[in-house]
């Protein structure tokens, strides 16, 4: 079965610095949906990639799909205290298809320090 | 705004007792739509998929005796968890996608936190 790995597990930055999660998937990827949640609470839509070497940008987090479709990256610049909360990559398990059935990675929970 | 819209964002039942949970897709149809929980700390995993006019298929290893999913219309999914018990006590998110231009976009509802004491 697919299995998604995030790192780091939790990551503490200075207001202002850059930073990057990792999400690796151990078979290839359809579609990867990264999210984020406070916690307690639900999903804000980020980005989702789907082609090879595709990268989105949307204000200022970035995010990207290696060529092989099998790690993504998201960047954030300049963070702030808004950025903190727990970012979940997702994958769709279809193997060719969409199935909108997504397997979550094991989450990056975000601190900025002001 | 949000899209996909779940009441009540919190329960507090006594076990033993049923608790529904309503998900709502705002604006749009969605034929299908998704359960999943969540425990404390953890990730999010897939329960079942709601189909509209037909029956839910569940994941392997959740009750369907026990999370009980009605796909009422094209705007609403419900979970009813019955016979609560403590173990049942979790965050339970719905998501669907919204088809339209290409974005790709699949959301999330706010989450319903369900704790049975």
């Amino acid at each position: 079965s697919q299995e998604l790995e995030q790192s780091p597990q939790s990551l503490i930055v200075q207001e202002g610095k850059n930073l990057t999660i990792n999400c690796t998937s151990s078979k290839t990827l359809y579609g990867l949906y990264w999210y984020k949640q406070k916690y307690g609470e639900g999903l804000i839509f980020l980005m989702m990639l789907q082609k090879g070497g595709e990268e989105k940008s949307h204000e200022k987090i970035t995010a990207k799909l290696d060529e092989k479709k099998q790690q993504s990256s998201l960047h954030i610049t300049a963070s702030q205290p808004s950025h903190a909360g727990i970012y979940l990559c997702g994958a769709d398990r279809g193997n060719g298809g969409a199935t909108n059935k997504l397997i979550f990675g094991t989450g990056t929970l975000l601190a900025v320090q002001p | 705004g949000a899209v996909v819209s779940q009441h009540p964002s919190w329960v507090i039942c006594k076990s033993g007792t049923s608790v529904k949970i309503e998900c709502r897709s705002l604006d749009f149809q969605a034929t299908t739509m998704f359960w999943y929980r969540q425990f404390p700390k953890q990730s999010l995993m897939l329960m079942a998929t709601s189909n509209e006019g037909s029956k839910a298929t569940y994941e392997q290893g959740v009750e369907k005796d026990k999370f009980l999913i009605n796909h009422a219309s094209l705007t609403l999914s419900t979970l009813t968890v019955t016979s609560a018990h403590p173990e049942d006590s979790s965050f339970y998110i719905c998501s669907a996608r919204k088809t339209g231009r290409g974005t790709g976009e699949l959301f999330f509802g706010e989450g319903s936190r369900l704790t049975v004491l």
